[in-house]
């Protein structure tokens, strides 16, 4: 079945600081791609996604791109800030015949000044 | 509404006892989760609503677990003779559609003492 392995953390960074948060997945053919966020005391927030191989997503300073010769979906940000820490998920969509989201474990960002 | 609202966003409540979370979802989605983030672990699935499908309980982790929704809405999670391991923190996600973006509420904490 589908599934997701993400770096674990907790990952520890100053602020301006170059992040990267690993994930690769196995799935059938070429699905979705999403990265979410939880903010201390929130649900979870789509963060930025990629619908196709080589697609860039991006949002707030953040970027995944969508490789499918290494099935990864690596997020990255080139200057963190003390608001980025959180945790952060990488996730499929639904595979054919499934209802579920596939997660990864997440992994805690703290940002220190 | 505009979000997915959760209530209450914390329960303390003793072994033994049985406990109801409640999930209102987006106006007009018609898919609904359920999903269990405990301390240190990733996003387990729960159950899943899908209009006036049967729905897909096949993440309840015991019989102690059921959920309804009545009206293709508000989406009731109950426990019952709650044990400490079902202290988690409670997320409930809808969507317009399976296998579109989903829209996550801030969580119910159960803390069971």
């Amino acid at each position: 079945g589908d599934s997701v392995t993400q770096m674990e953390g907790p990952v520890t960074l100053s602020e301006e600081a170059f992040l990267t948060i690993n994930c690769t997945y196995t799935a059938t053919g070429y699905p979705s791609l999403f990265w979410y966020v939880q903010y201390p005391g929130e649900g979870l927030q789509l963060l930025l996604k990629a619908t196709k191989a080589d697609d860039k997503g991006s949002n707030k300073g953040f970027e995944a791109t969508y490789r499918k010769e290494t099935t990864s979906f690596h997020l990255e940000k080139g200057s963190v800030q003390v608001s980025d820490s959180a945790v952060y998920f990488c996730a499929l969509p639904p595979g054919a015949g499934s209802y579920q989201l596939t997660f990864g474990k997440g992994t805690k960002l703290s940002v220190i000044p | 509404g505009a979000g997915v609202s959760q209530s209450p966003s914390n329960k303390v409540t003793e072994k033994g006892k049985d406990v109801e979370l409640r999930c209102d979802p987006i106006s007009g989605h018609t898919a609904l989760y359920w999903y269990r983030q405990s301390l240190g672990q990733g996003l387990e699935f729960l159950i899943y609503f899908q209009g006036n499908s049967a729905p897909d309980k096949s993440g309840l982790p015991s019989d102690r677990f059921s959920a309804e929704r009545t009206g293709g809405s508000v989406s009731t999670l109950t426990i019952q003779r709650t044990q400490q391991e079902d202290s988690a923190v409670y997320l409930c996600a809808s969507s317009l559609t399976t296998g579109a973006g989903y829209t996550f509420g801030s969580g119910t904490r159960l803390t069971v003492v």
